[in-house]
């Protein structure tokens, strides 16, 4: 079982809300990390957009906008990317990332369509 | 601004090995850990190690232990990443990105180095 789990695919209207979700294997409790998220765009490297730890650990990326926000669901052992006012140039790959086990992990990754 | 230049793209035969430079400017070199990272076409993000450029400390993936290498010139303010005993399945863009020691704050990427690995 993959160390961290995303949705392959997510779907979500203009203006609307997405939350996509970063599940860490049974075993690994979600409390104790960071998570980190980035957003990728075709032919373009990664960009750092947060990392959430709690409500008062956290950190945006540098120009990120605060449409962007993270946060855990405990009883899922999961972090969550949620992105409010949905834009068309969030259509992206989104991956979430956690340092474990001396290595830094990350998941498959999101494709999130705007529509 | 900060900036890290890679070189460009590389074909090898397997078994060789490819060295790949990342300039940086912008910013003080020896202040940020360098780390290097693969995506395959149309694959997810791979970390494969990170080097201290002040110390010359590095870490490595357990997955590359023993083929890869990160080493620096700080006169040049350059990291490089050698991998060794290439196979096809190391055909990736490679990036380098860095971050401030003990953080996942990947804040700024090398436009990436496509390496093939093709007979």
């Amino acid at each position: 079982q993959a160390v961290l789990t995303q949705p392959s695919s997510l779907s979500a209207s203009p203006g609307a809300s997405a939350s996509l979700t970063c599940t860490l294997r049974s075993g690994i409790n979600v409390g104790t990390y960071w998570i980190y998220w980035f957003q990728q765009k075709p032919g373009s490297p990664p960009q750092f957009l947060l990392k959430y730890k709690s409500d008062s650990d956290n950190q945006q990326g540098s120009g990120v906008p605060s449409r962007f926000s993270g946060s855990k669901d405990a009883s899922a052992n999961a972090g969550i990317l949620l992105i409010s006012g949905l834009q068309s140039e969030d259509e992206a790959d989104y991956y979430c990332m956690i340092w474990h086990s001396s290595t830094w992990v990350f998941g498959g990754g999101t494709k999130l369509t705007v529509l | 601004q900060v900036q890290l230049v890679q070189s460009g793209a590389e074909v090898k035969k397997p078994g060789a090995s490819v060295k790949v430079s990342c300039k940086a400017s912008g910013y003080t070199f020896t202040s940020y850990d360098i780390n290097w990272l693969r995506q395959a076409t149309g694959q997810g993000l791979e970390w494969v190690g990170w080097m201290n450029p002040k110390s010359g400390n590095t870490g490595y993936a357990q997955k590359f232990q023993g083929r890869v290498t990160m080493t620096r010139d700080t006169s040049t303010y350059t990291a490089y990443m050698e991998l060794s005993s290439l196979r096809s399945e190391d055909t990736a863009v490679y990036y380098c990105a860095r971050n401030y020691p003990e953080t996942g704050n990947f804040d700024h990427w090398g436009q990436g180095t496509l390496v093939t690995v093709s007979s």
